[in-house]
Order: structure tokens, then C-alpha cells, then sequence
């Protein structure tokens, strides 16, 4: 009940093209959905997050949709770069308490 | 302020030696976690203490492990008699609690057994 189930394992996009990432999760009480972006030999980084309390959020290319019925939510990259291949991991967690983290999904952009 | 810092950033260790790292949290920081992640997997939640009290620990944190924050600033992981299951990326994260949720994470040490 604690896992957050990322999908997919890996994604090749065209510059210019939408990248989409998906998440489901179990456990109801997950109140603070975050999206870290990591790179090769780096920690990871802060990239957008969502409370349950609204269904989409937008900072700049990057948007996450929730579902909260469907205990989904996802991320979106518009106009993707070269520059966003990276590792990006979705999380869950509890009153902003331990993250509990996604597999991963690893993606390259070609130009 | 130049963010959570870890040191060292690689350690090689023979197998049942103990090794033990450092986090620097971002100052003012009240909250300090340390994940460990194995390639290709997320990072896993090993501890986390608010100031200096350590509030919860994983089941993943063996005898073996054990985690410090004197004082409420930097904390220290040890890890005693070293396994070749041990090798993974440790990772440090802090966050303010009451004024922002946000996690900002360390480099990492990046930790091999031989």
C-alpha cells in the first residue's frame, strides 16, 4: 500500500515532442505528490508538485495532472529539449513527511 | 548558502569494514533525511530526524546502520561491518519544515564494496 508505480521504465522523445510519465499509488492518505528530476552523478531535483486539492498544475513546460479518483497522476513535458533527458522520478508522501519514491523513468530527447 | 552537501562523494571499502559519511543540511533546515538508492530503482527512505531527534527509522536500516545529528545541524551515517549489499548511493535531504515542504537533496555518496 505504500508503493508508487511509475510507468514507463523509459521513454525516447523527439525535441519539440510531449513527454508523459504516469504514477498510480494505493494508499488515500498521500496528501503531497512531488516530480524530481536527476541527473547522471547528481541528487535529485525538485521539478513541480501537487496537493490532491487541485487536479493540474503548470510551471513553464511542465504539468502535472491528478486524478484523485483514480489515484493516478502524471507528467507532462512540452516542447521537449535535449536538455530534459534525465531520470524523473514521481513520489507520494504523508503531511510532507518520507517520500516514497517511483522506479523511474529515464528520458531521452533527440534532437 | 550552496545547498545539502555530502562528503565523501565516492568511498571504496573492503567487505566488513565500517564506513561513515556526512550531510551538511541547508542552514536553518530542521529536517534531515537519508535515502539510499541502488541503480536504476528510486531513492528508499532510510531515516529522517527533526532537529536533533531521530523520528523514524526504516525497516531497511539493519543493526548495522546507524544514523547521528548532534546538536540539530550536520548528521553522520554509519554503517558497520560492511556488505556487498551496502554498495548503493546515499543520499542526504533536508527541508524546513514549517515554512516549505520541499526535500532538497545532497550529491550523494556513492558507496562500493568489494
Amino acid at each position: 500500500q505504500q508503493q508508487v508505480k511509475q510507468s514507463p521504465q523509459s521513454l525516447i522523445v523527439q525535441k519539440g515532442g510531449i513527454s508523459i510519465i504516469n504514477c498510480a499509488y494505493e494508499n488515500t492518505a498521500f496528501d503531497y505528490f512531488p516530480w524530481y528530476q536527476q541527473f547522471p552523478g547528481k541528487g535529485p531535483a525538485l521539478l513541480i508538485a501537487i496537493r490532491p486539492d487541485v487536479s493540474e498544475k503548470k510551471e513553464g513546460r511542465f504539468t502535472i495532472s491528478f486524478n484523485k479518483s483514480a489515484k493516478q497522476f502524471s507528467l507532462h513535458i512540452m516542447d521537449s529539449q535535449p536538455g530534459d533527458s534525465a531520470t524523473y522520478f514521481c513520489a507520494a508522501s504523508i503531511n510532507t513527511d518520507k517520500l516514497i519514491f517511483g522506479t523511474g523513468t529515464r528520458l531521452q530527447v533527440f534532437p | 548558502d550552496t545547498g545539502v552537501s555530502q562528503d565523501p562523494r565516492h568511498k571504496i571499502t573492503k567487505r566488513g569494514q565500517n564506513v561513515t559519511f556526512r550531510c551538511d543540511p541547508i542552514s536553518e533546515h530542521n529536517r534531515l533525511y537519508w535515502y539510499r538508492q541502488t541503480l536504476g530503482q528510486g531513492p528508499e527512505f532510510l531515516t529522517y530526524f527533526q532537529n536533533e531527534a531521530q523520528l523514524e527509522k526504516s525497516r531497511l536500516l539493519s543493526d548495522r546502520f546507524s544514523a547521528e545529528r548532534p546538536k540539530g545541524s550536520f548528521s553522520t551515517l554509519e554503517i558497520q561491518r560492511t556488505e556487498q549489499g551496502d554498495s548503493a548511493m546515499y543520499l542526504c535531504a533536508s527541508s524546513f519544515r514549517v515554512a516549505e515542504e520541499t526535500q532538497y537533496f545532497g550529491p550523494g555518496t556513492r558507496l562500493l564494496v568489494l
